[in-house]
């Protein structure tokens, strides 16, 4: 079974540029969601989506971070402009969804490095 | 809002021996579900073990172990055989049932094995 693809792997880019990171979920999975992992810390949610509606994104900066996952599969997070602070690694994960400590279990993709200089 | 304290920012244990790892959480739930997960250099998160707070058995996967208790909200991580290729930043994750299902995690304990 495929796991969690993520691209690009690794991104530079100069402050106030536009960056975009594509996610695709394991298939059958209903809910996807990001993370943002400054470096020395976990992971921080940023966006959760349940098929293609959002559940969860109290914890996005809204003026410049935008998702969606117009299909219910793929997603793409951007971020427009970008600051020196949003250097990190940004983690895509999926779930089955639907209550149950398997379903619900979150696996992880391989994660975007963004380097903002 | 949920909270998740790893207190050892660093272990390390020799190759073969048991290295415990420690966390503890805070929330006003009473069903929720606990994980353990491994980053590797790579930065992918790998999935160690899983713990059902409505389970009082102790989760256990090959080598792996956990000590849940969830009065004192304690969750701890045992490695039994520790192998070279345990060496990872290990997490702790909380997921709440009533809070949407995001994970909050822990601020990682890196863990060195020596061979």
């Amino acid at each position: 079974e495929a796991g969690v693809a993520q691209s690009p792997r690794y991104k530079i880019i100069e402050k106030r540029q536009s960056v975009a990171f594509w996610c695709n979920p394991i298939s059958g999975h209903a809910t996807l969601y990001w993370y943002q992992q400054i470096l020395g810390q976990g992971p921080k949610l940023l966006i959760q989506f349940q098929n293609n509606g959002v559940v969860d994104d109290s914890q996005l900066p809204k003026d410049r971070f935008s998702a969606e996952r117009l299909k219910g599969v793929d997603s793409t997070l951007k971020i427009q402009p970008a600051k020196l602070e949003d250097s990190a690694v940004y983690l895509c994960a999926s779930s089955f969804g639907f209550g149950t400590a398997i379903q619900e279990t979150q696996y992880f993709g391989p994660g975007t490095r963004l380097l903002v200089l | 809002a949920q909270t998740v304290t790893q207190s050892q920012p660093e272990m390390s244990v020799q190759e073969a021996e048991t290295v415990t790892l420690s966390c503890t959480y805070d929330t006003s739930e009473s069903d929720y579900y606990l994980f353990w997960y491994k980053q590797p250099p790579s930065r992918q998160m790998i999935l160690v073990i899983r713990q059902e707070a409505y389970k009082q058995q102790n989760a256990t996967e090959n080598r792996f172990s956990v000590n849940f208790q969830k009065a004192a909200k304690s969750f701890s991580l045992k490695i039994s055989d520790s192998q070279l290729g345990d060496a990872a930043m290990y997490f702790c994750a909380y997921q709440g049932l009533t809070s949407g299902s995001r994970l909050t995690f822990g601020e990682g304990t890196q863990l060195t094995v020596n061979p």
